[in-house]
């Protein structure tokens, strides 16, 4: 079984300043790491996928993440955010099995402040 | 290319009454999802379907929600009575295969207020 950690709820941030996201996970498997944004009414949306090779992994909207394997992390970063970055953002684990299922932390809220 | 679509987006109901939300997911799309996101949580499986069979239903509670995925397409989702702690969204997702390399697409959702 995996499970994932978020360790900030909220983030609070002013506009063009830089931002990180933290997640960990944990697994006795190898895994498939994600984050998903989630904006208000609606569905989650992927930003990007760790799956294998290269650590840093770029995503939609200017956001990367790097996988770390010693620290079993996945962190979210974006160099310089927007208002229109304001949203919930998710990181999720897949065991490489054959269900392949989603496990989701519990979200941390990105506020954009002007 | 239509998203997935999910029905009713707000429902609100009293305790021991049933409800039941609907899921079109995207066309060719053979596994479909069900997650629960309780306010403040990130989203929990419920059950998972391949074409029309179950893969994964361990989550899902049995003795008053139910799940049917008739000729792999469309499916329900029912909870039959309701709780209090049954208010959530729940969020229908499908994927090309089974997780993991498929992206996921979700709904918008199906908000549910039990009072």
């Amino acid at each position: 079984a995996q499970s994932v950690t978020q360790l900030d709820s909220q983030v609070p941030v002013f506009e063009e300043a830089p931002v990180e996201l933290r997640c960990n996970y944990s697994s006795s498997v190898s895994v498939y790491l994600f984050w998903y944004v989630q904006y208000p009414n609606q569905g989650l949306q992927l930003l990007l996928k760790y799956l294998s090779g290269s650590t840093l992994v770029k995503g939609i909207n200017g956001f990367e993440a790097e996988f770390n394997k010693s620290q079993t992390s996945f962190h979210l970063r974006k160099p310089s955010v927007h208002i229109s970055d304001t949203a919930e953002y998710f990181c999720a684990v897949s065991d490489r099995g054959s269900a392949r299922q989603l496990t989701f932390g519990s979200g941390t809220q990105l506020t954009v402040l002007p | 290319e239509a998203g997935v679509a999910q029905s009713p987006r707000y429902k609100i109901i009293e305790k021991r009454q049933s409800v039941a939300f609907w899921c079109n997911p995207i066309s060719g799309h053979a596994t479909l999802y069900w997650y629960q996101q309780i306010l403040g949580q990130g989203p929990k499986l419920l059950i998972q379907f391949q074409n029309n069979g179950v893969v994964d239903d361990s989550q899902l509670p049995k003795d008053r929600f139910s799940a049917e995925r008739l000729k792999g397409v469309d499916s329900t989702l029912k909870i039959q009575p309701a709780k209090l702690e049954d208010s959530a969204v729940y969020l229908c997702a499908s994927s090309l295969w089974t997780g993991g390399l498929g992206e996921l697409f979700f709904g918008e959702g199906s908000r549910l207020t039990v009072l």
